[in-house]
């Protein structure tokens, strides 16, 4: 069965500090790999995705993230976070043969200071 | 402008009770999702629909929910008798693109949340 495990439930930094949000993965195929952010209230918006090819994909927002098969990892990095990145990240994986079900880590629980 | 919609953005409904849950998509997509977050809580997966039947389900999704497109736009989650633990923020997703697209590639709507009292 897939699972995701997002080890850090919440994270602070300050404005214009380096992020980097934690993502591994179970599957057991070459997975397909995604980002959601959810704003407080709001539903989930797509940050980026992972597919196959070059293992660095760039995102929406200035984000991107690299997938690590060697570490069954999929880590967000953002190299100066705004305050308004502020929000709740979720790790997501999908494959196989299903019509595309999604499993989602816990989530991560951005904090900026100014 | 998003995908798609939900109706109602809020739901408080008694133990027991019925509820129907919708999700309107812009275009005429062929794949949805619906999927809950109780408070706190991870997203789950409950149910996927392709051509008008279901191609999956979890075991959350069990009798007590139903999925149907009854006019070939409306999505609807149907929970014949609610209980307390269905109390959560429900999601409804699409896949972009006319022709079913990638079905790795969901837009979610922006959630009913159900209060079960």
């Amino acid at each position: 069965a897939q699972s995701v495990t997002q080890p850090d439930i919440h994270i602070t930094v300050s404005e214009g500090a380096s992020l980097e949000l934690r993502c591994n993965y179970s599957y057991g195929a070459t997975p397909y790999l995604f980002w959601y952010v959810q704003s407080p209230g709001q539903g989930l918006q797509l940050l980026l995705k992972y597919f196959s090819g070059d293992t660095l994909v760039q995102g929406i927002k200035g984000f991107e993230a690299e997938f690590k098969r060697s570490q069954s990892s999929f880590n967000l990095r953002k190299p100066s976070v705004h305050w308004s990145d502020a929000a709740e990240y979720f790790c997501a994986v999908g494959g196989g043969t299903s019509y595309g079900k999604l499993t989602f880590g816990q989530g991560t629980i951005l904090t900026v200071h100014p | 402008e998003p995908e798609v919609t939900q109706t109602p953005s809020h739901q408080v409904t008694q133990m027991g009770q019925e509820v129907i849950l919708r999700c309107v998509p812009i275009s005429n997509h062929l794949y949805f999702y619906w999927y809950r977050q109780i408070l706190g809580q991870k997203v789950e997966f409950l149910v996927s629909f392709y051509n008008n039947e279901i191609s999956e389900k979890s075991e959350i999704f069990d009798d007590q929910f139903s999925v149907e497109r009854p006019d070939g736009s409306n999505f609807t989650l149907k929970i014949r008798s609610t209980k307390l633990e269905d109390s959560a923020m429900y999601f409804c997703a699409i896949v972009k693109g006319l022709a079913g697209g990638d079905p790795y590639e969901q837009y979610f709507g922006p959630g009913t949340r159900l209060t079960v009292t």
